[in-house]
Formats: structure tokens, C-alpha cells, sequence
């Protein structure tokens, strides 16, 4: 079956780092991959989005990989702050599908 | 109003009761889901709606029952809910065909506690 695993269920880095977040997929042909922030009692807001052709997406201190082989996407937020505290969460959706599947998110907490 | 809204916000329940929830969006999308966040768990995609007509119902219980009467607004009726049903319940629009496809703008969620 279809399986989305995003690696670290909590992640805690001090601010001013790199922080790094995985998203692998197992059983998935995924035609898109989304990455989406939500904060505690809100809603995922969207952040980027990146094509099966694609290898790289940018968007401010933002980065995304996506590596078809490897079946796997990498985010990652450069001098993080405080305010990027949040649950992020991958997402994805198949070829003529509108229909998204989500990971359960990794938590990420930066320290000042 | 802006994006998606959703009320009630917080919604405690019997489970003999009734009730509703209701989502807005104010995006001029054409295509509405709901989904299910409990804790520990992804989002479950429990309905959407394409213009108005249900196109998926991923093995939901016949107690949640939706309801799409335009593409701005969609409805989800509750009755006779179980406990584990308790969860954030999440409104989602977004815009098919679109040059962003699959882009979902979610609303603020009804956290739903069944007693």
C-alpha cells in the first residue's frame, strides 16, 4: 500500500541553523510534492510545491529537493528563527489526481 | 472575509445530538474536501466535491453525512457520533485546472469533542 513517512516526529534545532526535514514514499508514482505548515488549532497553509521534473525549489530561506530515485523529498529552512516553529507536513498527489495524501508531519521547534 | 472560514470553531456534542459544520470559501475555487486530523495520525480525506458533485467518500460512516449546495460552501452533518470521532475537522478548497495545480487553501478547523 501507498506509505508516506516523514522521518522525525519532533525536531529540535537552535536558531540561526539549517534546519532539515525528510519525506519518503514507498508504493507512490507522485506527479507533485507539497510541503504545508500548520500551527497549533489552524490549518496547513501551503509553502511549495515541486513537479516529478523537478529537482529543486527555492522560495525565500525555503529550499525543496525531490529525488524520484531515491523516492524521497528534503526540506529545508536556512537560519531558521523562532517563528518557523511549527509542524510541517509533505504531501502528495499522483498524475491526474487532485487528491492529496499527507504524512502525520515532523514537529519542529527552533531554540533561541 | 478572506480564504477559507469555518464555524462553529469549537463544538462539544452528546452523542444523540445533531449538528453541523460549515465551511465558506471566498477563493472562487471548484473544488471542496474535508478531512479528519486527529492526533498522531496524517489527515484522513473523508469527501470531496468538483463543481458541486461528490467525487470521493473514502469509506466514511453514514453518521458524517456532507453536503455541497454551491462551490463556496460546504456543509458536514453529524449525528450520532462516537467518541473517537472527537478530532480537528478541516475545510480545504482549491482551484482545479488551475496553474497551480493540486494547491489546497485550508480552513481554521472545527475541533469537535463528542462526549
Amino acid at each position: 500500500s501507498q506509505k508516506i513517512e516523514q522521518n522525525s516526529e519532533a525536531l529540535n534545532i537552535q536558531e540561526g541553523k539549517t534546519a532539515t526535514l525528510t519525506c519518503n514514499y514507498t508504493n507512490y508514482s507522485p506527479a507533485y510534492l507539497q510541503w504545508y505548515r500548520q500551527d497549533p488549532g489552524r490549518g496547513p497553509v501551503f509553502l511549495l510545491l515541486i513537479r516529478e521534473n523537478e529537482k529543486e525549489k527555492r522560495k525565500e530561506r525555503l529550499k525543496v529537493t525531490f529525488d524520484t530515485t531515491l523516492k524521497q523529498s528534503l526540506f529545508h529552512i536556512t537560519a531558521s528563527q523562532p517563528a518557523d516553529s511549527a509542524t510541517y507536513l509533505c504531501a502528495l498527489s499522483g498524475a491526474g489526481s487532485y487528491q492529496l495524501t499527507f504524512g502525520k508531519g515532523t514537529k519542529l521547534s527552533v531554540i533561541p | 472575509e478572506t480564504g477559507v472560514t469555518q464555524t462553529p470553531r469549537h463544538l462539544v456534542m452528546g452523542m444523540t445530538n445533531k449538528k453541523s459544520l460549515k465551511c465558506e470559501q471566498h477563493l472562487g475555487h471548484n473544488a471542496m474536501y474535508w478531512y479528519k486530523q486527529s492526533a498522531k495520525k496524517p489527515l484522513e480525506l473523508m469527501f470531496v466535491y468538483n463543481f458541486k458533485e461528490q467525487t470521493e467518500n473514502n469509506s466514511v460512516p453514514s453518521r458524517f453525512s456532507p453536503e455541497c449546495p454551491n462551490s463556496s460552501h460546504l456543509f458536514l452533518h453529524l449525528h450520532t457520533l462516537q467518541p473517537e470521532d472527537s478530532a480537528l475537522y478541516l475545510c480545504a478548497s482549491s482551484q482545479l485546472g488551475g496553474p497551480v495545480t493540486d494547491t489546497q487553501y485550508f480552513g481554521p478547523g472545527t475541533r469537535l469533542t463528542v462526549l
